[in-house]
């Protein structure tokens, strides 16, 4: 089972900020947070993950907090083009082997 | 550098008969794990391989099998297909395997059983 509860949906306005929520109250020490996107019928991109501090890149913020029982997608300027299906998993950091467990994730719509 | 890439990309075939798919990880990749998508199951684990051995296998019956080869490519194989098994078929791979290694994923092939 995955090891991640998000919403089932959410809305976001274009040009507004969306944030994801994600619960992982049983993550370890050694799990890293990833996240992942699945627009319709394509492969899951990749988005951004960490371990603990808050991670930016060209995409997205990840906003972890202290315990890291939870985490939190920031898009900061949604376009109609970040609507798909959001995935958040966690995955252990010295596993070999470990494999990604998906939940069924966020669908984000965003609208004009 | 080229992404992951599945072939072919649409499939059709007839119960009872077997498939083979194709993914060809990134360049230096040498883990490649498979996963069924099914709108009711959702994203499932199917195998991984890693230098040319199966490490890592999820719940699917023994029709699923798959192989890496030595320049990390890996084909997986469905037996006896059946109804059930029309799905996207998504081939991901990583680097050297550890558990942090981000997976990068493929199109993937879409498999239709009439």
């Amino acid at each position: 089972d995955a090891k991640t509860t998000q919403p089932p949906s959410m809305d976001c306005a274009e040009g507004r900020a969306a944030n994801l929520p994600c619960n992982h109250s049983t993550i370890s020490g050694n799990e890293y947070v990833y996240w992942y996107r699945q627009i319709h019928s394509q492969g899951p991109q990749y988005i951004i993950h960490g371990l603990k501090n808050n991670e930016t890149n060209e995409m997205a913020s990840l906003i972890i907090t202290e315990d890291r029982k939870s985490s939190t997608l920031i898009l900061p300027h949604a376009t109609l083009r970040d609507t798909a299906v959001y995935y958040c998993i966690v995955s252990d950091w010295d596993n070999y082997g470990q494999n990604f467990v998906f939940g069924p994730g966020t669908r984000l719509s965003v609208l004009p | 550098k080229a992404g992951v890439t599945q072939t072919p990309r649409y499939l059709i075939k007839t119960r009872g008969q077997q498939v083979t798919l194709s993914c060809s990880p990134i360049s230096g990749h040498r883990s490649v794990s498979w996963y069924q998508q099914t709108p009711g199951q959702g994203l499932q684990f199917l195998f991984e391989y890693f230098s040319e051995t199966q490490r890592n296998k999820g719940n699917f019956p023994g029709r699923f099998s798959g192989r890496q080869f030595s320049n990390s490519r890996s084909e997986m194989n469905v037996s006896t297909l059946e109804l059930g098994d029309s799905a996207l078929y998504l081939c991901a791979s990583k680097g050297a395997g550890r558990g942090t290694d981000t997976q990068y994923f493929g199109p993937g092939t879409r498999l239709t059983v009439l």
